[in-house]
């Protein structure tokens, strides 16, 4: 079954609001990675975090890696009409391989 | 920047055809990857290869094999295609196999339907 778990499935925001998107394993990371896929597109990667307790910031993107390396978090602030898509995370369970969550999809409503 | 071209956009196959999806990355990566999408299931590995001539199975390769006879070049076969088997097929690639995994580049995808 999945081992990465990705919560919401959906996520609709007025322009503005916050969002925030989770990821959950069952299992150990040795790193999480994030992507974003705009509507029609494919994923684009977005950062990877390594470190037990590591929190990234990109603009209006903070990525926060859990104490425990088993959960993951994307936070939008202000969401604009441009931030809406799919957003994945990824997490290395076995050597080399890349497991991703089932993703969330993001629409921002004007 | 890394290109990573897969051959077609959209493709239409009836049941039990041999169906070959090809991609090429153009940035000497070590990496290719199989990947498929479907809504509500997010991206499933199928099958990978960290070299030449060699494949490991991902999580779901059962009605599917690959082949990578150059480093650039990697391929999906379906050796006889399932209605089950409509999909969205991506390819990435990346630098090199690492303790950490290396960030993929993906292809545009070939979005699969099987009649």
């Amino acid at each position: 079954g999945q081992q990465v778990m990705q919560i919401p499935q959906y996520q609709h925001v007025q322009e503005g609001e916050d969002f925030t998107t989770y990821c959950n394993s069952s299992t150990t990371l040795s790193n999480i990675q994030w992507y974003k896929q705009r509507p029609g597109g494919h994923p684009v990667f977005l950062i990877q975090l390594v470190k037990s307790g590591e929190v990234k910031k990109q603009k209006r993107l903070t990525f926060q890696f859990g104490e425990a390396k088993k959960n993951s978090s994307l936070h939008i602030t202000a969401t604009q009409t441009t931030d809406v898509g799919t957003y994945f995370c990824a997490g290395m369970i076995s050597y080399g391989k890349l497991t991703f969550g089932q993703g969330t999809i993001l629409t921002v409503h004007p | 920047d890394v290109k990573v071209t897969q051959s077609s956009r959209y493709l239409v196959k009836r049941t039990g055809e041999k169906v070959f999806l090809e991609c090429v990355q153009d940035m000497d990566h070590e990496n290719m990857f199989w990947y498929r999408q479907d809504p509500g299931l997010g991206l499933r590995l199928i099958y990978f290869s960290y070299d030449v001539k060699m494949k490991e199975k991902g999580d779901i390769p059962e009605g599917y094999s690959v082949s990578r006879e150059k480093k650039e070049r990697f391929s999906l076969i379906l050796e006889s295609a399932s209605t089950n088997q409509t999909s969205m097929y991506l390819c990435a690639s990346s630098l090199s196999r690492g303790p950490f995994a290396e960030k993929l580049f993906f292809g545009s995808g070939t979005q699969l339907s099987v009649l």
